[in-house]
């Protein structure tokens, strides 16, 4: 089955760590996609890669880091310097088409700050 | 600044009536993306409108685009229970590749 997957689902973080969230797709999509999501509210672009090796900052990338070595995988990072991080952390993927690049999300991972 | 806003935020509505949400953005664009997110759940893609007066229709939801009042609908037709969700739109400023920017949601409750 292609998908997107994340992991983990749920993620508790003493202040000061740094932690990775995972975001791996099989659906052979070029761009890749972090949003982020708060209670009530709409989602907002950290970081977004339309190819291997490249990406660009969305709204709000203070506080995370992202890398894409690989076509399939987006890990974000939330660093210590990103001073609220506790919120819904969704992945997304589409291909890269003027035609049609409608983005799939995957099922979130919930950061909680402790 | 790309500004996207939904009207109304909150929805509660009995089973059998009819009722519109809207979605109005502030720049131009011609994508609008329609997605639906149950509870704690992830965002499901509803509807891709990528013209000027594109209309596309799943069982009791019809969503539309017009680029020149920068309006898009959601029009729900003798609501069920089973569409209590909240509903999101999405407007995309790129002009190749995919960059959205979503309104805040409108929580969707439909009531026996």
């Amino acid at each position: 089955d292609g998908g997107i997957t994340q992991s983990p689902k749920y993620l508790f973080r003493k202040e000061g760590q740094n932690v990775t969230l995972s975001c791996e797709q099989n659906l052979n999509h070029d761009a890749m996609y972090w949003y982020r999501q708060d209670p009530g509210q709409g989602l907002r672009l950290i970081y977004y890669s339309q190819i291997v090796n490249d990406f660009q900052k969305g709204d709000i990338a203070e506080g995370y880091s992202v890398s894409r070595e690989k076509k399939e995988s987006f890990p974000l990072t939330v660093t210590s310097a990103q001073k609220n991080p506790t919120a819904f952390y969704l992945c997304a993927s589409s291909i890269v088409s003027a035609a049609r690049d409608e983005q799939f999300f995957g099922p979130g991972t919930r950061l909680t700050v402790l | 600044e790309l500004k996207v806003e939904q009207n109304p935020l909150f929805l509660s509505m009995q089973e059998g009536k009819n009722y519109t949400i809207y979605c109005n953005y502030s720049t131009t664009s011609d994508r609008l993306y329609w997605y639906r997110q149950d509870p704690g759940k992830s965002l499901e893609s509803l509807f891709v409108l990528l013209s000027n007066g594109a209309v596309k229709q799943e069982g009791r939801l019809m969503a539309s685009l017009d680029t020149k009042a920068r309006l898009s609908t959601l029009h729900i037709t003798a609501a069920v229970h089973d569409l209590s969700a909240t509903y999101f739109c999405a407007v995309d400023k790129e002009t190749s590749g995919s960059r959205l920017t979503f309104g805040e949601g409108t929580q969707l409750t439909v009531n026996p």
